[in-house]
């Protein structure tokens, strides 16, 4: 089946480094991605990646996928307040190229 | 850079009644979504849409809820008889029609119903 798996929550000091990891239990083919969603706004898309690669980076983010564990992460470094906000891992199918199954969301939250 | 609008972006409605909600995917995508959250909750799929007709649905949508391409530019989510339950933020998404294309959202209709 899908499913996708977060923490709901994580808390980190402003200048450090986020990881926010997610787990997803459908072994095809698939991309997996990292909506950002802040308080009140839509859903944002941060970056995506195939499960062909094990990791992507897009400035103060990195992807890391480890495909036999089935667990995916998102990095950012040098933390900031404007990071703080829902981060939904996400997953679709390569031949079911419809729908997309998001996680329940981990909620970052920056300390000063 | 291009966006996916939704309109309007708080509705407040009595139970019962009709409620239409309205999106304007990006010009050149051709795979339409609906996703509702409720308060709290996570991300559910509603409806997929493509080639002028529902590629797929969840068992959320059911009779009450329909949607609509009515013209080139607009796409549209109808709740017939709304219900408490379908409180909710929704959105809309659409992606372009090439593999490896990720979905765009807007930034959702929040719907009250009293």
């Amino acid at each position: 089946g899908e499913d996708v798996e977060q923490s709901l929550f994580l808390s980190v000091r402003e200048g450090d480094s986020s990881v926010i990891n997610c787990t997803y239990t459908d072994s095809s083919s698939t991309y997996l991605y990292w909506y950002k969603q802040e308080p009140g706004a839509g859903l944002q898309l941060l970056t995506y990646i195939f499960s062909n690669m094990d990791m992507k980076q897009d400035q103060r983010l990195t992807v890391l996928l480890n495909k036999k564990d089935k667990h995916l992460s998102l990095r950012i470094a040098d933390t900031q307040t404007g990071d703080s906000a829902i981060y939904f891992c996400a997953e679709s199918k390569v031949n079911r190229d419809d729908k997309i199954i998001f996680g329940k969301g981990t909620r970052l939250h920056i300390l000063p | 850079e291009p966006e996916v609008t939704q309109t309007p972006s708080h509705q407040v409605t009595q139970m019962g009644q009709e409620v239409i909600l309205r999106c304007v995917p990006i010009s050149n995508h051709l795979y339409f979504y609906w996703y509702r959250q409720i308060l709290g909750q996570k991300v559910e799929f509603l409806v997929s849409f493509y080639n002028n007709e529902i590629s797929e649905k969840s068992e959320i949508f059911d009779d009450q809820f329909s949607v609509e391409r009515p013209d080139g530019s607009n796409f549209t989510l109808k709740i017939r008889s709304t219900k408490l339950e379908d409180s909710a933020m929704y959105f809309c998404a659409s992606r372009e029609d090439r593999r490896n294309s990720p979905l765009h959202f807007g930034n959702g209709t929040r719907l009250t119903v009293t």
